[in-house]
């Protein structure tokens, strides 16, 4: 069965400074993933999305995510959070299964 | 084009009550998915449907739980007889017709916060 695991609940970063927010998965073939943001109180808004192809994905508000199938991850980055950023970043994986399976979320915080 | 549209955005009841939660999908999109969100927890799938069609409800609770996609109107989850732990925010998506059975992209709702006193 598939899942996804998003290591860091909560992570704090200063604003301008670099962010990575970790994703592994667990799937048998080739995953379809997935980054989306919630700000508090709202839906889930999609940052990026991973099929196949070039491994290194690019989304709005400047973020980023890759690829590596060597280790079952697709991490979010982003060069500098703004504070805006702050937020619950859902990670999530698609396959033959027809619905999207998310990882709990890290939520960020981000200081001035 | 307007985006999911769920209804009502916050829903209080008393235990006992019956919460109907409506969601409208984008249009065009034939497939509808709730999800629950805990505090402190990730989205959990609850149920899949296409027009008339549950697809997947493999995360429905056994019981007091349903969920329908008439032909014409807005998908309802239906929480009979609520108790405090159905507390939860409810969150609605939808997608077009997928591709080769694969989900490429969901586009979520602002959800409906449902409060048990």
């Amino acid at each position: 069965a598939q899942s996804v695991t998003q290591p860091d609940i909560h992570i704090t970063v200063s604003e301008g400074a670099s962010l990575e927010l970790r994703c592994n998965y667990s799937y048998g073939a080739t995953p379809y993933l997935f980054w989306y943001v919630q700000s508090p109180g709202q839906g889930l808004q999609l940052l990026l999305k991973y099929f196949s192809g070039d491994t290194l994905v690019q989304g709005i508000k400047g973020f980023e995510a890759e690829f590596k199938r060597s280790q079952s991850s697709f991490n979010l980055r982003k060069p500098s959070v703004h504070w805006s950023d702050a937020a619950e970043y859902f990670c999530a994986v698609g396959g033959y299964t027809d619905k999207l399976i998310f990882g709990t979320g890290t939520r960020l915080q981000v200081f001035p | 084009n307007a985006g999911v549209m769920q209804n009502p955005r916050h829903l209080v009841r008393r235990r006992g009550q019956e919460a109907r939660l409506r969601c409208s999908p984008m249009k065009g999109h034939s497939h509808v998915y709730w999800y629950r969100q805990l505090p402190e927890e990730g989205l959990k799938f609850m149920v899949y449907l296409q027009k008339e069609n549950i697809i997947d409800e493999s995360g429905m609770p056994k019981e007091r739980f349903s969920a329908e996609f008439p032909k014409e109107g807005p998908s309802i989850l239906r929480i009979q007889q609520v108790v405090r732990g159905d507390s939860a925010a409810y969150f609605c998506a939808s997608s077009p017709t997928s591709t080769g059975g694969r989900v490429t992209e969901a586009f979520f709702g602002q959800g409906t916060r449902l409060t048990v006193v």
